[in-house]
């Protein structure tokens, strides 16, 4: 157990439709960051934010946005949702920027 | 950008066997993680490489940082049954100082 929580495990929704994703990072970690793994893929950096603030972008489409809130915890926001979409999404955190990085157990998406 | 190339893609191996898997990049880095992967959860934290010649141990894992700070390696001795998964290797460039960069992975299959 990396300390790490995402919420919900698993999510299925429909194409158009927008959900949330949600992640607590481990006790003391001020830097959150989301990762996108497609079926047999690598995974691919979406965004990071370090004490509430954005500190790095990756390729995150426009239809996905995040945020990081006073108590650390992170949102990640997907909107008009493509079966492209469909994925797992995976939270990770560090305690400060540029340490090592600690992941969630995922949340899987499934766009129909 | 970045990019790095992990190399093999799958191994299917004996249990007892020794197995070699590496990363290798056309840019130079500064940090190397390994990371392995089951099915269904998220990536764990397995090696943390910080120095250019670098070579760490955990269990019957090592790895090492190259010197030319271009690549690194992992080594799994006397594979065992649960040493089944997918293991990453990621990088850490002076560009992207937050951003980690994810090899597409090497899946590991043990026969008993």
């Amino acid at each position: 157990d990396s300390g790490v929580t995402q919420t919900p495990k698993h999510l299925i929704t429909a194409t158009g439709q927008r959900v949330t994703l949600r992640c607590s990072p481990r006790s003391g970690d001020l830097s959150v960051y989301w990762y996108q793994q497609s079926l047999d893929q690598g995974l691919q950096f979406l965004i990071q934010y370090y004490n509430g603030e954005e500190r790095a972008k990756g390729n995150i489409l426009e239809r996905f946005s995040a945020q990081q809130f006073p108590d650390l915890h992170s949102e990640l926001n997907l909107s008009s949702l493509e079966l492209g979409d469909s994925a797992l999404y995976f939270c990770a955190s560090s305690e400060r920027q540029g340490d090592e990085q600690f992941f969630g157990p995922g949340t899987r998406l499934t766009v129909l | 950008g970045q990019q790095l190339n992990q190399s093999p893609q799958s191994m299917f191996i004996q249990e007892g066997e020794d197995v070699s898997m590496n990363c290798t990049s056309s840019s130079i880095f500064n940090t190397w993680l390994w990371y392995k992967q089951d099915p269904g959860e998220g990536p764990v934290l397995l090696i943390a490489l910080y120095k250019a010649g670098e070579l760490t141990s955990n269990g019957r894992l090592t790895a090492q940082f190259g010197i030319t700070r271009k690549d690194s390696f992992l080594n799994i001795s006397a594979s065992i049954p649960s040493d089944v998964g997918i293991y990453f290797c990621a990088g850490r460039g002076s560009g992207g100082y937050n951003k980690l960069i994810f090899g597409a992975g090497t899946r590991l299959a043990v026969h008993p």
